[in-house]
């Protein structure tokens, strides 16, 4: 399977505890990003990285948030002390560049209860 | 920022009917996506446009990219049981700013 691929698929966490999700993009793709869907709403963008240089973050995007992409290939996306707030769908996508459509993976559900 | 406003929020039809959702924006974009989400799953991409009057087709879908880059369409025509799920239109600036603004989806349930 050459898609992007996410993981874990379903993180349930307790308030306050940190958590972290990986995605691998495509191998080809020099972009990738991150987006937060929740329920009944489209996905909403909150970074994104050209290779290993992080280009745009969004507001959403609050301190508790950091995403890396160490190599400019995979990434991780870490939430600390976590919050009920936080429970929604994580979405990675990659693209091969410049006005190249977004691959979406399957994206990390996380629950804080 | 952006808005996208899409509609309908989500339809109910027979399946073999066509079905025509849209896409509308404040401002202007210089790509026009459409995608379907599944349950659980996440967003496939369907068709992507490029130049405002585009029209291109994927099988049974056909997308337009408006002409005043502010709307786009997406038809699908004769519905089948798998074409149920929900339908987002998402728009790209390009340039240095490339993340995706996405509708709120349209929501397609088939009737058998």
């Amino acid at each position: 399977d050459t898609g992007v691929s996410q993981n874990p698929r379903h993180k349930i966490t307790k308030r306050g505890q940190n958590v972290t999700f990986r995605c691998d993009p495509i191998s080809e793709h020099n972009r990738l990003y991150w987006y937060r869907q929740t329920l009944g709403q489209g996905p909403e963008f909150l970074t994104y990285f050209q290779n290993e240089a992080q280009l745009e973050k969004s507001r959403l995007l609050s301190d508790r948030f950091s995403a890396e992409r160490p190599k400019g290939s995979f990434s991780t996306l870490e939430i600390q002390r976590t919050e009920q707030g936080d429970s929604a769908m994580y979405l990675c996508a990659s693209s091969a560049g410049n006005n190249s459509p977004l691959h979406f993976g399957n994206g990390t559900r996380l629950t804080v209860t | 920022g952006q808005q996208l406003n899409q509609s309908p929020q989500s339809m109910f039809i027979q399946e073999g009917e066509d079905v025509s959702m849209n896409c509308t924006s404040s401002s202007i974009f210089n790509t026009w996506l459409w995608y379907k989400q599944d349950p659980g799953e996440g967003p496939v991409l369907l068709i992507a446009l490029y130049k405002a009057g585009e029209l291109t087709s994927n099988g049974r879908l056909t997308a337009q990219f408006g002409i005043t880059r502010k709307d786009s369409f997406l038809n699908i025509s004769a519905s089948i049981p798998s074409d149920v799920g929900i339908y987002f239109c998402a728009g790209q600036l390009g340039g240095g700013a490339d993340g995706l603004t996405f509708g709120k989806g349209t929501h397609l349930i088939i009737q058998p």
